[in-house]
C-alpha cells in the first residue's frame, strides 16, 4: 500500500511569491504522480499529470517536478485566483492530504 | 465528450449499504487501459480514493475500506457501480466518479438516522 505525505498542510504566502508544495510517496511510484487544484465548491480539476506535465490550457506559472519517491510542485508568481486547496495524487489512486494556499 | 453522472440514494442509515452508480459516455471501458473509479470528499475534508475497476475487470480498492468496497461495471449499459456497507455517519461526504480527468459532478450522501 502507497502512502502519500503532502506538505505542508496549509501555508500563507504575498501575491507574486514563490510558493513550494511537496509530496512524497512510501514507494517508488516512477513518474506516476498528478497534481490537482480545488476551489471551494468546485470538482478538482488536474493541473499536472506524469509529475511535470503541464495539464493543456493551464498557466506555466504551474510547474511540477520529481520522479521515484520525492515530488515538488510550485507557483512561480502567486495569484490571487490560485487561492485553493492543492493535492498531490499517485497515478489516478491516493491522494495526498492536501495544501491550503492562501494569500497573506 | 467525455462525461460522467453519479446516482443513487442521498440518505442512508447507519449500518445500511450504499449503492452509488456512475452513467458515463463519450469512452468505453471495453477499451484497453481505460478504468472508472470513486473518490470521496467528506465536507470540508481532503479527497479520498476509494476504488477503481478497469477494462479487463481488474479492481483496485483503498486498503482501508476494502472490506466495504465492491466495484462492478456494465460495459453494456456504460455504468460502474460502488456498493459501500456498513455505512456510518463519518461516510458523509460528496461521492465523485472519475475517468482520468474527467470528475462527474458529484453526489452527497448523508448517513444518519
Amino acid at each position: 500500500d502507497i502512502q502519500m505525505t503532502q506538505s505542508p498542510s496549509s501555508l500563507s504566502a504575498s501575491v507574486g511569491d514563490r510558493v513550494t508544495i511537496t509530496c512524497q510517496a512510501s514507494h517508488d511510484i516512477s513518474k506516476y504522480l498528478n497534481w490537482y487544484q480545488q476551489k471551494p465548491g468546485k470538482v478538482p480539476k488536474l493541473l499536472i499529470y506524469d509529475a511535470s506535465n503541464l495539464e493543456p490550457g493551464v498557466s506555466s506559472r504551474f510547474s511540477g517536478r520529481g520522479s521515484g519517491t520525492d515530488f515538488t510542485f510550485t507557483i512561480s508568481s502567486l495569484q490571487p485566483e490560485d487561492i485553493a486547496t492543492y493535492y498531490c495524487q499517485q497515478g489516478w489512486l491516493t491522494f495526498g492530504g492536501g495544501t491550503k494556499v492562501e494569500i497573506k | 465528450q467525455i462525461t460522467l453522472k453519479e446516482s443513487g440514494h442521498t440518505l442512508v442509515k447507519p449500518t445500511q449499504t450504499l449503492t452509488l452508480t456512475c452513467t458515463f459516455s463519450g469512452f468505453s471501458l471495453t477499451t484497453s487501459g481505460v478504468g472508472v473509479g470513486w473518490i470521496r470528499q467528506p465536507p470540508g475534508k481532503a479527497l479520498e480514493w476509494l476504488a477503481l475497476i478497469y477494462w479487463n475487470d481488474d479492481k483496485r480498492y483503498s486498503p482501508s475500506l476494502k472490506s466495504r468496497l465492491t466495484i462492478t461495471k456494465d460495459t453494456s449499459k456504460n455504468q460502474v457501480v460502488l456498493t459501500m456497507t456498513n455505512m456510518d455517519p463519518v461516510d458523509t461526504g460528496t461521492y465523485y466518479c472519475v475517468y482520468e480527468d474527467h470528475w462527474g459532478q458529484g453526489t452527497l450522501v448523508t448517513v444518519s438516522s
